[in-house]
Parts: C-alpha cells; structure tokens; sequence
C-alpha cells in the first residue's frame, strides 16, 4: 500500500479483555517497529521485525505483550488482560532497509487504546 | 535521567519568528539522528535527518555536535502551520535499530 496501515484506528477494551492490533506496512518494507506512545510522551520501542524475525523484543512491557508477524508482512500486538496502563496510542512504522542507515521510518496513524 | 532531553517549552512565537530547538543526548554509540513533527493527535512524521556537516531544507535547519552531544533545529521565517510538537529521535548504532525519542518541544505560532 501507499502507507502504514493500522487498524482498529481506536479501540475501547474492558480491564482484563484481550486486544490485538493490527499492521499492515508499506509493501516491500524490511523493517517493522512497533513502539507505545502515552499522553504527553514521547514514542517508546516495544518491539523489532526484520521480515519475519523478531529480532528485539526488550521494550515489552510485561508477558501480557505478544508480537508477531509471520509471513513478513503483516504484524500483529497481542495484549492479554489489559490494564489501564496499556492505555495509550499503539504506533507501528515501517523502514526499507535492513541494514544501519540514515533513513528515517514511516509511521502509521496509530491504535488509541483505551482500557477502562 | 532520560537518553534523549528536549526542553518541552511550550515556545509560543509571533509569525515570521526564527525559533531553535535543542536536544541532547546521553549515549555515545548513538549513530543517527533525526527530527520529527507530530500533529495533534496524529503519527509522528520525518521532518528531517541531521548530518554531521549540518543540513538545511528550506526554513529548516538542522546541526548536530556529536563532540558535545547536541543537535539543533532552527526554523525561520515560522509559519502558523509549524505549530506541532517536535521530537529529537537518536537511533543507535549496531543490530539495535530502534530510535529512541525525546518528549518534544511544543511549538505555538502565533498570528
């Protein structure tokens, strides 16, 4: 596609629910990021992809945070029983290179969660 | 203390200001860096990467001192339609290639 595309774009989830979020990167991107951006914050990496491979995940939360994308493309957050906490903006970007570079990333619009 | 650090403001300037932002950043392995404008309620967006010999797109400036571990943004000529939030992301070097961000300096352009 032309851009990142996330979806749901807002979601509301009752304390304990589970939620996944999905992302759909620009075709042909290497790199796949996914990062939390609270209120009043800056974003905050939660997790890397190259291709299919998660190749960091240090910036989950907790076990209650999954990521996964399978085929290389596609990505999905899993968050089980959700706090509120977890409220936040769920953004996802993607890159074309694998490699270091000076290129910047693409971001999609994001994923407002709200767990009440 | 925070890897990235940016004076959060809020800079509040009349239209056809020239305004700077600064940011430091804390670990030296740090290998590239950018700046980013985020809208109210919407994703961040690349505004701008930052060289080492500094780098200019139009009324934008960027510089950065990796001696002192200091990057800037200058904007001249600010219109109303720089008033965004803009965030001094550092990536680091190595296999680990995520960025990491600072607060953002919110910026208001008045009329």
């Amino acid at each position: 596609g032309a851009g990142v595309s996330q979806s749901p774009r807002y979601k509301v989830a009752k304390r304990g629910q589970d939620v996944a979020l999905r992302c759909d990167p620009i075709s042909g991107h290497v790199s796949l990021f996914w990062y939390q951006q609270a209120l009043g914050q800056g974003p905050e990496f939660l997790t890397y992809f190259q291709n299919e491979a998660q190749l960091d995940k240090s910036g989950l939360p907790s076990d209650r945070f999954f990521a996964e994308r399978p085929e290389g493309s596609v990505s999905t957050l899993k968050i089980q029983r959700t706090q509120q906490e977890d409220s936040a903006v769920y953004l996802c970007a993607s890159s074309l290179a694998a490699g270091e570079g000076l290129d910047g990333y693409t971001f999609g619009s994001g994923t407002r969660l709200t767990v009440v | 203390r925070k890897e990235v650090e940016q004076d959060p403001g809020p800079f509040n300037v009349p239209e056809g200001a020239t305004v700077a932002f600064n940011c430091t950043y804390s670990n030296s392995a740090s290998q590239s860096f950018f700046w980013y404008r985020q809208d109210c309620r919407k994703e961040p967006k690349l505004l701008m990467s930052v060289y080492s010999s500094g780098n200019e797109d139009g009324r934008f400036t960027a510089q950065l001192n990796r001696a002192s571990q200091y990057i800037s943004l200058l904007i001249r000529d600010s219109k109303l339609s720089d008033s965004a939030t803009y965030l001094c992301v550092v990536k680091r070097s190595g296999n680990n290639r995520k960025l990491i961000w600072g607060l953002g300096t919110s910026l208001a352009v008045n009329p």
